[in-house]
């Protein structure tokens, strides 16, 4: 079946700009994830959603950052401003239920802002 | 903060040989896994571990979680090019907390022809 998917892959923006990153989850799958990974770094945990309410968002760097999932199923990742420090690999992930077991990841979308 | 550390950052051997990496933490683990990560990709979910002592294999991997659940290892017996790859340890702890995945910062693994 169709694994997750991220749109666009690839993404540069000048700094000041605001840029809106897509996760589509596995059909299902109850729980979404944001991750921000630096390069050559392991993915960090940005903010996690069970269906649509967003449950926990203490891992978005600052307000300039905002993510919503409105129908349970599709997110959307938005930052606004976008700074130089906002350059990275963002992965979303989704798995069946809560917890952290069997998280799927997609394959990111690489953010460049100059 | 948790933190979760990854040793070694970058090994380079030659195909054929045997690897241990290391993934530790002062704190413990409710469950932990292991995630081996391509350039361009997400990370693909290798194994969970989460009994105290738990040994899982997984081909010529094998995991090892620790009797105390705050180390782990992984081991890949004669090693191929096609093991080059990040591989990333992550873990969720028993107290709780963010809701996602605490990674640790990988180790870069080249295994050479």
């Amino acid at each position: 079946g169709a694994g997750v998917s991220q749109s666009p892959r690839y993404k540069v923006a000048k700094r000041g700009q605001d840029v809106a990153l897509r996760c589509d989850p596995i059909s299902g799958h109850v729980s979404l994830f944001w991750y921000q990974q630096a390069l050559g770094q392991g993915p960090e945990f940005l903010t996690y959603f069970q269906n649509e309410a967003q449950l926990d968002k203490s891992g978005l760097p600052s307000d300039r950052f905002f993510a919503e999932r409105p129908e349970g199923s599709v997110s959307t990742l938005k930052i606004q401003r976008t700074q130089q420090e906002d350059s990275a690999v963002y992965l979303c992930a989704s798995s069946f239920d809560r917890g952290f077991y069997e998280q799927y990841f997609g394959p990111g979308t690489r953010l460049t802002v100059t | 903060t948790q933190l979760l550390e990854q040793s070694p950052q970058f090994l380079s051997i030659q195909e054929g040989e045997n690897l241990t990496v290391y993934c530790n933490s002062s704190s413990v683990f409710s469950s932990l896994q292991w995630y081996r990560q391509e350039p361009g990709e997400g990370p693909v979910l290798l194994v969970t571990v989460v009994t105290g002592g738990e040994v899982k294999k997984l081909k010529r991997l094998t995991f090892q979680f620790g009797d105390a659940r705050k180390d782990s290892s992984l081991h890949i017996t004669a090693a191929q090019p096609g093991d080059t790859g990040l591989y990333l340890c992550a873990g969720v702890w028993s107290g709780g907390g963010a809701d996602g995945l605490t990674f640790g910062k990988g180790t870069h693994l080249i295994i050479q022809p």
